[in-house]
């Protein structure tokens, strides 16, 4: 079992462009979490996704920030036109289901460092 | 929604010495609580968890209690040593299909040789 994938593990952009940040969860896991995490400070949770569907998003920003689980492939974290403040750590996780447990022990991925100039 | 404090935000023992972190948390409805260690560049990574129908868990030099009443949670390492050295997480959620993990701020314990 691979754990947690996410990719890449750093990514530079230039205010305005965009950033697509990726997670393959765990085999046998179908929901996913997005965590952002500032220097010296703890994990803000943004967006938790099931297959194809966004269960809660009420920690991502309304505008520039969108998120998606789709059936094949990999749940994406997607911020356009980057600004500095956008530079942080990303950090994805998932879970397995069991019924209606879903909030078993959540396995995180290495993170991807977005850092903005 | 909920809410989860945690104390203190920095914390340096002695080798040897025992480490106390806390939480509290404000939604009564919360019934899982995972704690989460992180070293300086990797990831969060599971190192106890309680659920609201025990008082304590222990593992080894880690132990949990969880106090539903007053909505406290605590830590305890016992007999630290330099590898205890990092950030950790409390956390609380519901047993829910729909419910997310809240974090708290994190604690930086610093094991003094």
């Amino acid at each position: 079992n691979a754990g947690v994938m996410q990719n890449p593990r750093h990514l530079v952009r230039r205010r305005g462009q965009e950033a697509r940040l990726r997670c393959s969860p765990m085999k046998g896991h179908s929901h996913v979490y997005w965590y952002r995490q500032l220097p010296e400070e703890g994990l803000k949770f943004m967006v938790y996704l099931q297959k194809e569907n966004i269960i809660d998003e009420s920690g991502m920003p309304k505008e520039r920030f969108s998120a998606e689980f789709p059936k094949e492939g990999p749940s994406i974290l997607r911020i356009q036109q980057v600004v500095r403040g956008d530079s942080a750590a990303y950090f994805c996780a998932s879970s397995p289901s069991q019924g209606a447990v879903t909030n078993e022990k959540l396995f995180f991925g290495s993170g991807t460092q977005l850092s903005v100039l | 929604g909920e809410n989860v404090e945690q104390h203190p935000s920095t914390l340096s023992v002695q080798e040897g010495d025992s480490a106390v972190i806390k939480c509290t948390y404000s939604d009564s409805a919360s019934n899982y609580f995972p704690w989460y260690k992180q070293e300086l560049g990797k990831r969060p990574q599971l190192i106890i968890d309680i659920r609201s129908n025990v008082g304590e868990k222990k593992d080894q030099r880690i132990a949990v209690t969880l106090n539903k009443t007053a909505k406290h949670f605590s830590l305890h390492i016992t007999e630290t040593q330099p590898e205890d050295s990092a950030v950790y997480f409390c956390a609380a959620s519901k047993d829910s299909s729909a419910s997310k993990i809240i974090f708290g701020s994190g604690t930086r314990l610093s094991i003094r040789p």
